[in-house]
């Protein structure tokens, strides 16, 4: 596609629910992260995947939260008994290589409410 | 204390003035420095990427990152209704990937 998509872009869920939010990225990249932004914050790290393995996924907060990336491509954040705390939007990012001096493409996030 | 520091704002400017954005850090591995551009419930966009101190130009922008003060600026010459938005100043290390460390963001409103 033209650029990373995630959906669904709103999800409403009531607190003790899994939720898996997904990831598209631009086809050919190999290098795939998630981070998180919680209202008036900056995004924050959550894990990156090189391929089909996570690479770093010291930025998941507990062992609630779960992604995969099984064929390399899209990817799948997974949250099990979620809590108000994890209301925030979810962001997927995607580059051509993991280098550090290759451009990351964001996708327009994942806004998620835990009411 | 946070590894980047960042005035939230919000800062109003008229348009055509010259915008100073600027972070501070603490972290002495941060290598690679990033200012992104974020539209109200949209992801970042990349504006720059620095490598090394000194200045660096695009167009209307200039990035500007000095290592020994830990500090590195952005400006927006002759700025323009379309730039508001909020800006985020980014940071990587030298582990070989992108892991990226934000700071807050800055609120920017320019009014025509």
């Amino acid at each position: 596609g033209a650029g990373v998509s995630q959906t669904p872009s709103n999800k409403v869920t009531e607190k003790g629910k899994y939720v898996e939010l997904r990831c598209d990225p631009i086809s050919g990249h190999t290098a795939l992260y998630w981070y998180r932004q919680s209202l008036g914050q900056g995004p924050e790290f959550l894990i990156y995947f090189q391929g089909t393995g996570a690479a770093d996924d010291s930025g998941l907060p507990n062992d609630r939260f779960f992604a995969v990336r099984p064929e390399g491509s899209v990817s799948t954040l997974k949250i099990q008994r979620t809590e108000r705390g994890d209301s925030a939007v979810y962001l997927c990012a995607s580059s051509r290589t993991g280098e550090e001096d290759t451009e990351a493409f964001f996708g327009q996030g994942t806004r998620l409410t835990v009411v | 204390q946070k590894e980047v520091e960042q005035d939230p704002g919000p800062l109003s400017v008229p348009e055509g003035a010259i915008v100073s954005l600027n972070c501070t850090y603490s972290n002495s591995a941060f290598q690679y420095f990033m200012w992104y551009r974020q539209y109200s419930r949209k992801g970042p966009e990349l504006l720059m990427y620095t490598y090394s101190s000194g200045n660096k130009e695009d167009g209307r922008f200039t990035a500007q990152v000095d290592k020994s003060s830990k500090y590195i600026s952005l400006f927006i010459r002759d700025s323009q209704p379309s730039d508001s938005a909020t800006y985020l100043c980014a940071m990587i290390d030298s582990g070989g990937y992108q892991k990226v460390t934000f700071g807050i963001g800055t609120k920017l409103q320019v009014i025509p």
